[in-house]
């Protein structure tokens, strides 16, 4: 089966400041990559996906990257906000739907 | 539904016993996931329905797991015989059948005593 590795496992940022959060597939067919937010308590809510057919792809201040040959996918948050703090999960998923997720990055951005 | 509805949002029991979670999936929504989350950890895949069959039950850790989905909406995780290491949140996920956003429940937390 697939296995998703998701680095790192915390990461606190400035007000601000940027963060990246990286992941790693090990299954070339996976062909879509979401990414969830959690925050402490509640269900994982998507915020940004990306199909195996693009590159990147951006959304204000969230943007994914995909490299296929590498087989890694990133997501950045520019100008990060007290509010974007919460666990960040990566998945990937293929054709008949089966999805894995990562292991989560705990992110604090400190005011 | 206008969501994925989950119960209990809670259930506490005790080593041994038989428990039921239940999903109600998104109107319409043919594929259906069943997760397991434990504490500072990323959703553990635990089986996924496609309509009303178990398309990947692979997840499944042991024969004390089963799921159903009768009528390819309503799934219900059963548990038999309990242990302290199944408790977790069990989250259901639905989604519309080609790989894209899973919408998720609240949850069960499950706590076994």
């Amino acid at each position: 089966g697939e296995n998703v590795e998701q680095h790192p496992s915390t990461l606190s940022v400035q007000e601000g400041d940027s963060a990246v959060i990286k992941c790693t597939y090990s299954d070339s067919a996976s062909n879509y990559f979401p990414w969830y937010k959690q925050e402490l308590g509640k269900r994982p809510q998507l915020i940004i996906d990306i199909r195996s057919n693009v590159g990147e792809k951006k959304d204000q201040r969230i943007a994914v990257t995909l490299n296929k040959t590498a087989k890694h996918f990133s997501l950045h948050i520019t100008e990060t906000q007290p509010e974007d703090s919460a666990v960040y999960f990566c998945a990937a998923a293929k054709r008949g739907n089966q999805f894995y997720f990562g292991t989560g990055t705990s992110l604090t951005v400190i005011p | 539904g206008a969501g994925v509805s989950q119960t209990p949002s809670n259930k506490v029991t005790e080593k041994g016993k038989y428990v039921e979670l239940r999903c109600d999936p998104i109107s319409g929504h043919t594929a259906l996931y069943w997760y397991r989350q434990s504490l500072g950890q990323g959703p553990e895949f635990l089986i996924y329905f496609q309509g009303t069959g178990a398309a990947d039950d692979s997840g499944l850790p042991n024969d004390r797991f089963f799921a159903v989905r009768p009528e390819g909406s309503v799934s219900t995780l059963k548990i038999q015989r309990t242990e302290r290491g199944d408790s977790a949140v069990y989250l259901c996920a639905s989604s519309s059948g080609q790989p894209g956003e899973l919408f998720f429940g609240e949850g069960s937390r499950l706590t076994v005593l």
